[in-house]
């Protein structure tokens, strides 16, 4: 069955400290994986997915095929990166779904 | 400007008193999708349409309809509101489908008493 686990509701990293949101996911084929992220008072929106390979805001995120895990990470938390991170999966089918974790709290301290 | 519009933002109603939520995007996106926001379930979605006249039920359907016929709207149907269904809804639309960046509506609050 389709699962993302974020195991965190709330992570609380003090300014300039390292950040890593957890995200664990159960799929049977090749997922597609994704961070969105919802800022006080914003609209959900996308930060990465997988298959960019890119960082955004400082932030990247690698795929682990053998831990099934798209773990987010920042070498220098700063304060706007307080929000809350959505983990998700889908596959390329016509009939997958889309999967979003239970989300993690980052909290950053200052 | 390119974007996911719902309304209304905010609601309270009364239990059994039917709702229409309605949602509409402006990037002639194929693929939207309605979820529900609740503290400590994350999001879960509720309905989803690949396209014109093609809905499938998400994770969370009970208790609410869809449909979709035309490409730029997707309401949300609550034809009998109960107390359970007070939450945070979000409205989102993709290019073709959940494996493409999905876009959200701002939410609708609502809330059944």
């Amino acid at each position: 069955a389709q699962r993302v686990t974020q195991p965190e509701k709330l992570l609380s990293v003090f300014k300039g400290a390292p950040v890593e949101l957890k995200c664990n996911y159960s799929y049977s084929g090749s997922p597609e994986l994704f961070w969105y992220v919802q800022y006080s008072r914003q609209r959900l929106q996308l930060l990465l997915r997988h298959i960019s390979r890119e960082s955004i805001k400082g932030f990247t995120a690698d795929l682990n095929k053998g831990e099934t895990s798209f773990h987010l990470k920042k070498p220098f938390a700063q304060e706007e990166d307080s929000a809350m991170y959505y983990c998700a999966l889908s596959g390329r089918g016509r009939d997958d779904k889309i999967i979003f974790g239970k989300g993690t709290r980052l909290h950053i301290l200052p | 400007e390119a974007q996911v519009t719902q309304n209304p933002r905010y609601l309270i109603t009364v239990t059994g008193k039917k709702l229409t939520v309605t949602c509409s995007q402006n990037m002639n996106h194929e693929y939207m999708s309605w979820y529900r926001q609740d503290p400590g379930l994350g999001l879960r979605q509720i309905y989803y349409s690949m396209n014109v006249e093609v809905t499938d039920k998400g994770d969370v359907p009970e208790g609410y309809k869809v449909s979709r016929k035309e490409k730029r709207n997707f309401p949300l149907i609550l034809e009998s509101p109960s107390p359970n269904q007070t939450s945070l809804y979000f409205c989102a639309s993709s290019l073709r489908g959940p494996w493409n960046t999905i876009y959200f509506g701002e939410g609708s609050w609502l809330t059944v008493v």
